[in-house]
């Protein structure tokens, strides 16, 4: 059963500090998607991570994805208040017919402070 | 205007009371896709389909159905809701979820509560 752990749970950032959420999972997978959920909203893809070594990059915020230490990595640069949100990252597994099955982490809570 | 939506967006009921909560879209995607969301549990997945007449269980399945008869309507069916499926629904759709994967688009979720 593939399990999706993130970390931290939470994370205090300082505006203008580099920070970086972490997504481990635990059977072979080589695509990743990360989402943004703001308070009492829906969720926004942010990255889809297809392939090892992937990476991607919108603003401050920088996706990577390692396959072989089922890893991902989603990096923010010089925190700005509009980053304050809850992040998800989540595998996806082949399951047949009926398409892939796709497994979310607990998500990491992002509150920048001034 | 692209979009998933959902209804209704807020429902109380009672235990035992089966109901509906409706998902369309369109967007003409293949993929669609229910899941709840908990705290401190993220989001699980409840059941997908890829395409109209193909379903499958997601991790959480128990007490839900589902039934894909055309392409942009997935409902999700609960035939004797009971407390613990006291949660925030969410539809969601993607051109597909294999192979070329590409963004999934979320609906703006259904916060059910049953007594």
């Amino acid at each position: 059963e593939l399990k999706v752990e993130q970390n931290p749970l939470f994370l205090s950032m300082q505006e203008g500090k580099n920070y970086t959420i972490y997504c481990n999972y635990s059977t072979t997978s080589d695509r990743l998607y990360w989402y943004r959920q703001d308070p009492g909203k829906s969720l926004e893809s942010l990255f889809v991570l297809l392939s090892n070594g992937a990476v991607k990059q919108e603003g401050r915020l920088m996706a990577s994805l390692d396959t072989k230490a089922r890893l991902s990595t989603l990096h923010i640069t010089a925190a700005v208040h509009d980053l304050s949100a809850t992040y998800f990252c989540a595998v996806e597994s082949y399951s047949g017919a009926a398409g892939n099955k796709l497994t979310f982490g607990g998500g990491t809570r992002v509150l920048v402070k001034p | 205007e692209a979009q998933v939506t959902q209804n209704p967006r807020y429902l109380i009921t009672v235990t035992g009371k089966k109901l509906t909560v409706t998902c369309s879209q369109n967007m003409n995607h293949e993929y669609m896709s229910w899941y709840r969301q908990d705290p401190g549990l993220g989001l699980r997945q409840i059941y997908y389909s890829m395409n109209v007449e193909v379903t499958d269980k997601g991790d959480v399945p128990e007490g839900y159905k589902v039934s894909r008869k055309e392409k942009r309507n997935f409902p999700l069916i609960l035939e004797s809701p009971s407390p613990n499926q006291t949660s925030l629904y969410f539809c969601a759709s993607s051109p597909r979820l294999a192979g070329i994967s590409k963004t999934q688009y979320f609906g703006p979720g259904t916060r059910l509560l049953v007594l």
